[in-house]
């Protein structure tokens, strides 16, 4: 157990749907962040987010679009997605997002398969 | 773009062998963290060591970090089972404050 929670663990939508991924954290933290994983390729930052606001877009298509409405919880809407989105994503925390030394502290992931 | 890679790829040795996995990145780094990820599951936090530290311990794991060569290394001596996981470093280059990480090393300790 890690602090960060997400749900759900597992997620197959239509391309035509809209879904939405869920994050809570329970560490007392200022920053948030939204990775995906996808087999054979590094791990890629998608958003960051600081005291609810986000501080880092990186270059992700608008069919995924983040919410922050406090520091202890983030979500990823997911609305007409393409099944090369198909991954893993892992939400994230850490004390102060402008710390050097800063631990991230990972969820368990949300598997996301689009058919 | 990626800032660091893990190498090898994959390794594969028998419980009680020592594993050599390494980290090399491309500019100067604030500081330099191990993440281990166990199948289908998220990063855990192993070990960071600050650019102006050579090497340091925790447990069975020792890292080092050279400078001059962008590298750094994490053995895992006299390795075991549940040692099996795929092996990350993340670097913050520069001023940034984003954390980077690599494909990994997907190690497999044989019973």
């Amino acid at each position: 157990e890690t602090g960060v929670t997400q749900t759900p663990r597992h997620l197959v939508m239509g391309m035509t749907n809209k879904k939405s991924l869920k994050c809570e954290q329970h560490l007392g933290h200022n920053a948030m962040y939204w990775y995906k994983q996808s087999a054979k390729k590094p791990l890629e930052l998608m958003f960051v987010y600081s005291l609810e606001e986000r501080v880092e877009n990186n270059s992700v298509p608008s069919r995924f679009s983040p919410e922050c409405p406090n520091s202890s919880h983030l979500f990823l809407h997911l609305h007409t997605l393409q099944p090369e989105d198909s991954a893993l994503y892992l939400c994230a925390s850490s004390q102060d997002f402008t710390q050097m030394g800063n631990t991230i502290y990972f969820g368990e992931g949300s598997w996301l398969t689009v058919v | 773009s990626q800032q660091g890679e893990e190498d090898p790829q994959a390794l594969s040795i028998q419980e009680g062998e020592n594993a050599t996995m390494n980290c090399s990145y491309k500019t100067s780094i604030n500081n330099l963290q191990w993440y281990r990820q166990n199948s289908g599951r998220g990063l855990v936090h192993l070990i960071l060591i600050r650019s102006n530290e050579r090497e340091k311990h925790s447990g069975r794991l020792r890292v080092t970090l050279d400078t001059s060569k962008k590298s750094s290394s994490l053995l895992i001596t006299a390795s075991r089972a549940a040692d099996t996981a795929s092996y990350f470093c993340a670097t913050r280059a520069g001023g940034s404050y984003i954390p980077t990480f690599g494909r990994g090393t997907s190690l497999i300790v044989h019973p």
